[in-house]
């Protein structure tokens, strides 16, 4: 089957630790993306990559960090200087930018 | 930076009803996406929309890029408790990446 994984589906951390978030995709895509949703919100964009070892900040990147060494991968590292991260992370993937983007089933991390 | 805005927030309806939802960008964009999420999923692609004025229409479902293609709108028919979800498009201006909407949360009561 082709598709996004996330893992975990649920994640709670004590404040101050740093934690990190899976995203994988067999569906061969270059791009990735990273979302963060809060409770009857929309999708504000972490981060995103269009290409292996490449990826630019979105509208909300402060206190979170990611990495792209495969073009399967796209792990996003909650920090502990992101002031309120508990929210519901979405992972996504696209041929290219231009493309409609495919959506993983979410993380809901919670910080207490 | 670039906006695309979505209205209304939230629509209650009674089952059979229509319902429908509007975005609007500050800027002209290539294309428009319209994505669906279930209440405790993800959001799903529904359709791209590329061309100016072009309507397309996913069963009870129509879609519409305006002549500007600074608008759209998805228009439900008689909505079904299956409708229940949250709506959101997605506009990309030439040369720049995605933007989601705020999204409409659609409720149907049976």
């Amino acid at each position: 089957d082709g598709g996004i994984t996330q893992s975990p589906k649920y994640l709670f951390r004590k404040e101050g630790q740093n934690v990190t978030l899976s995203c994988e995709q067999n569906l061969n895509h270059d791009a990735m993306y990273w979302y963060r949703q809060d409770p009857g919100q929309g999708l504000r964009l972490i981060y995103y990559s269009q290409i292996v070892n490449d990826f630019q900040k979105g509208d909300i990147a402060e206190g979170y960090s990611v990495s792209r060494e495969k073009k399967e991968s796209f792990p996003l590292t909650v920090t502990s200087a992101q002031k309120n991260p508990t929210a519901f992370y979405l992972c996504a993937s696209s041929i290219d930018r231009t493309y409609e983007q495919y959506f993983g089933p979410g993380t809901r991390l919670t910080v207490t | 930076g670039q906006q695309v805005m979505q209205i209304p927030q939230y629509q209650h309806v009674q089952e059979g009803e229509d319902f429908t939802t509007y975005c609007n960008s500050s800027t002209t964009l290539s294309n428009i996406q319209w994505y669906k999420q279930r209440p405790g999923g993800h959001p799903v692609f529904l359709i791209q929309l590329v061309k100016s004025g072009e309507v397309k229409k996913q069963k009870r479902l129509t879609f519409q890029f305006g002549e500007a293609k600074k608008n759209s709108s998805l228009h439900i028919t008689a909505t079904q408790t299956t409708d229940v979800g949250t709506y959101f498009c997605a506009g990309k201006p030439s040369g720049s990446r995605l933007t989601f909407g705020e999204g409409t949360q659609l409720t149907v009561n049976p």
